[in-house]
């Protein structure tokens, strides 16, 4: 397997656009969870699905954020109307679930909004 | 609020010295994990421990789990220049599949 995969590596975008960040987790893994990463505040849970469902979805910082998963092989994290503080490496991250939780990490998309 | 305090935040030491990081909480964990991040990249897991009081050993990283399963510390032996990153503790509650991860330490291992 290739790992999880996450689109794009790097995105620029002014404040006001939408931003749609992609992630395709390890296939057989039922847990996609999305984080985001700051210097200041370290690495944040945003949600989590199990079986393509949110389960926990309290760390998503305001309506602006949103998530999805349509399939199992899918999901995407949406940011609509993007503001520069949104600037951050968001993570995707897949795992089986108990009795083995190592959650398996995507290389990020580092986003910055001008 | 911070569930996981990681000390130190910045560690910077010579090749060959020993170190120790901790990761503290008032929580009770079920499992404990620490992950290496390298600049760029993801995560990546380390060891997982599950049992109170539980040491493992991976080469020269000792990983112990407190007996009250509210700490963990990571102690490298003879530390060497490819040690050096973000070294994360995350903790995963009771019938809860979601991990927090503590505030991180960020190690250099100066050659």
């Amino acid at each position: 397997d290739a790992g999880v995969i996450q689109s794009p590596r790097h995105e620029v975008t002014e404040m006001g656009q939408e931003v749609t960040l992609r992630c395709k987790p390890i296939s057989g893994h039922d847990y996609l969870f999305w984080y985001r990463q700051t210097m200041m505040r370290g690495l944040e849970l945003l949600i989590y699905f199990n079986n393509n469902v949110p389960i926990d979805d309290s760390g998503m910082p305001e309506d602006r954020f949103s998530a999805k998963m349509p399939n199992a092989s899918f999901s995407t994290l949406k940011i609509q109307p993007s503001e520069p503080r949104d600037s951050a490496v968001y993570f995707c991250a897949s795992s089986r679930g108990r009795p083995d939780p190592e959650a398996f990490f995507g290389q990020g998309t580092r986003l910055t909004v001008v | 609020t911070q569930l996981l305090e990681q000390s130190p935040q910045f560690l910077s030491i010579q090749e060959g010295e020993n170190l120790t990081v901790y990761c503290n909480s008032s929580s009770v964990f079920s499992s404990l994990q620490w992950y290496r991040q390298e600049p760029g990249e993801g995560p990546v897991l380390l060891v997982t421990v599950v049992t109170g009081g539980e040491v493992k050993k991976l080469k020269r990283l000792t990983f112990q789990f407190g007996d009250a399963r509210k700490d963990s510390s990571l102690h490298i032996t003879a530390a060497q220049p490819g040690d050096t990153g973000l070294y994360l503790c995350a903790g995963a509650r009771f019938g809860n599949e979601k991990l927090t991860f503590g505030t991180g330490t960020r190690l250099t291992i100066i050659p």
